[in-house]
């Protein structure tokens, strides 16, 4: 079975530029959740949805940040404007569903550097 | 806060030497506990989790973990390492009441052939 699938891998781009980062949940996974890793913060959950729903935003950073999911198979999560302390590594995972006990499967990843 | 915390931030070990991780989190209520690797250039994989019952669990590749409620604790282990083990190891808490996966910040493991 194919896991989440993720695009792009690698993401370079100047500050002030709209970014775009997708992800392809596992089939038949309802939650979704999108994370950051960097070196300062480790893994920040950012967002999860539910049934396309978006659950808790929370850790949205700012407002320049944004994630939609309109549908089961596809989410993106968007930066405009890119500014460089955005630069990290950004995570999507999908679970069965929301309960606890359910274990989230990680996407490969997108390495954002923003110049 | 809801928080977890990982001991040790880089270990540096021979092969076949024994491994302990320790894991912390702070929160009362009940919580399912995972750890998770990152091998290098990878993503996170789920190396094993716990929700109930036999407080020694084993998971994947010989690693095993024990959850003592009472110290509020679930460290990694494994009898042997291998250079292969190389990777940064993530420990993880959900309390059952917010579903939210709460990362450690990671202990880097590198292991010397």
């Amino acid at each position: 079975d194919a896991g989440v699938i993720q695009s792009p891998r690698h993401e370079v781009t100047e500050m002030g530029q709209e970014v775009t980062l997708r992800c392809k949940p596992i089939s038949g996974h309802n939650s979704l959740f999108w994370y950051r890793q960097t070196m300062m913060r480790g893994l920040e959950l950012l967002i999860y949805f539910n049934n396309n729903v978006p659950i808790d935003d929370s850790g949205m950073p700012e407002d320049r940040f944004s994630a939609k999911m309109p549908n089961a198979s596809f989410s993106t999560l968007k930066i405009q404007p890119s500014e460089p302390r955005d630069s990290a590594v950004y995570f999507c995972a999908s679970s069965r569903g929301p309960d606890s006990n359910q274990p989230q499967h990680f996407g490969d990843g997108t390495r954002l550097s923003i110049l | 806060a809801q928080s977890v915390s990982q001991h040790n931030h880089h270990v540096i070990l021979s092969e076949a030497a024994s491994l302990e991780l320790g894991c912390n989190y702070s929160y009362g209520g009940t919580v399912n506990l995972f750890w998770y690797v990152q091998y290098p250039g990878q993503h996170l994989q789920l190396l094993l989790k716990y929700f109930s019952g036999d407080p020694l669990v084993k998971g994947i590749k010989g690693f095993e973990a024990e959850f003592i409620k009472s110290k509020f604790s679930f460290n990694l282990r494994k009898p042997s390492v291998q250079w292969s083990d190389t990777a940064e190891y993530f420990c993880a808490v959900i309390p059952t009441n917010t579903g939210k996966l709460i990362f450690g910040q990671g202990t880097t493991l590198q292991v010397k052939p």
